[in-house]
């Protein structure tokens, strides 16, 4: 089946660095890739639409300046957090769905727990 | 409006018993996909089954089904069974037309007691 991977699965910063995760689709290329935050014991909140070679395109609320996106290949979007803060803290997923999947379904990457102290 | 809603924050379940997460959906759009995925304490989110707008017929992938009642703008998940291991929090989504949006509920959180 389809696999997208993220990485890192857990990382801890100190206020002020930057932080970047990395969604890879391993055995199809994704021209669009999803970002998600999830708040805990929340739904998904959706951050962003990442879009191969182009800029992507952020949800109301979302500040594209704080969340950088690059999709820089088929099978590779990364999320930078600049500058993180402690409400930065959260739980980060990556999707995307295959083209010609019969259902369209999305596959999600393991998730990345983002804690800044 | 919201186009998912999951009114059942939290279910328990006897283990080998069947139960039923609701999920009711809003859209104008004549062509939608459903979906639920289970999303377990390790925060990953596993695809367990769809449902199309267009589908005569209830999905079915093993132990769940999805009980589509179109007119009522329904899409209930049915997990027949219940193992320990589908103690988990579970979403129902939603992807209108040709969209690659999707829409979440937000999430029925289902503990299944040995």
């Amino acid at each position: 089946g389809a696999v997208v991977s993220q990485h890192p699965s857990w990382v801890i910063c100190k206020s002020g660095t930057s932080v970047k995760i990395e969604c890879r689709s391993l055995d199809f290329q994704a021209t669009t890739m999803f970002w998600y935050r999830q708040f805990p014991k929340q739904s998904l909140m959706l951050m962003a639409t990442s879009n191969e070679g182009s800029k992507a395109t952020y949800e109301q609320g979302v500040e594209k300046d704080k969340f950088l996106i690059n999709h820089a290949s088929l099978t590779l979007s990364t999320l930078t957090v600049t500058s993180a803060h402690p409400e930065d803290s959260s739980f980060y997923i990556c999707s995307a769905s295959r083209a010609r999947s019969v259902t369209g379904e999305l596959f999600f990457g393991e998730g990345s727990r983002l804690t800044v102290l | 409006a919201q186009k998912i809603t999951q009114t059942q924050p939290g279910m328990f379940v006897q283990e080998k018993e069947a139960v039923t997460l609701d999920c009711t959906y809003d859209t104008s759009d004549p062509s939608y996909g459903l979906f639920w995925y289970k999303q377990p304490s390790s925060g990953e989110m596993i695809f367990l089954i769809y449902q199309g707008s267009y589908d005569q017929q209830n999905a079915t992938e093993g132990r769940y089904s999805l009980n589509f009642q179109k007119a009522r703008k329904s899409a209930n998940l049915v997990i027949s069974a219940s193992q320990l291991g589908d103690s988990a929090m579970y979403f129902c989504a939603m992807r209108e037309g040709l969209e690659d949006k999707f829409y979440f509920g937000s999430g029925t959180k289902l503990n299944v007691k040995p």
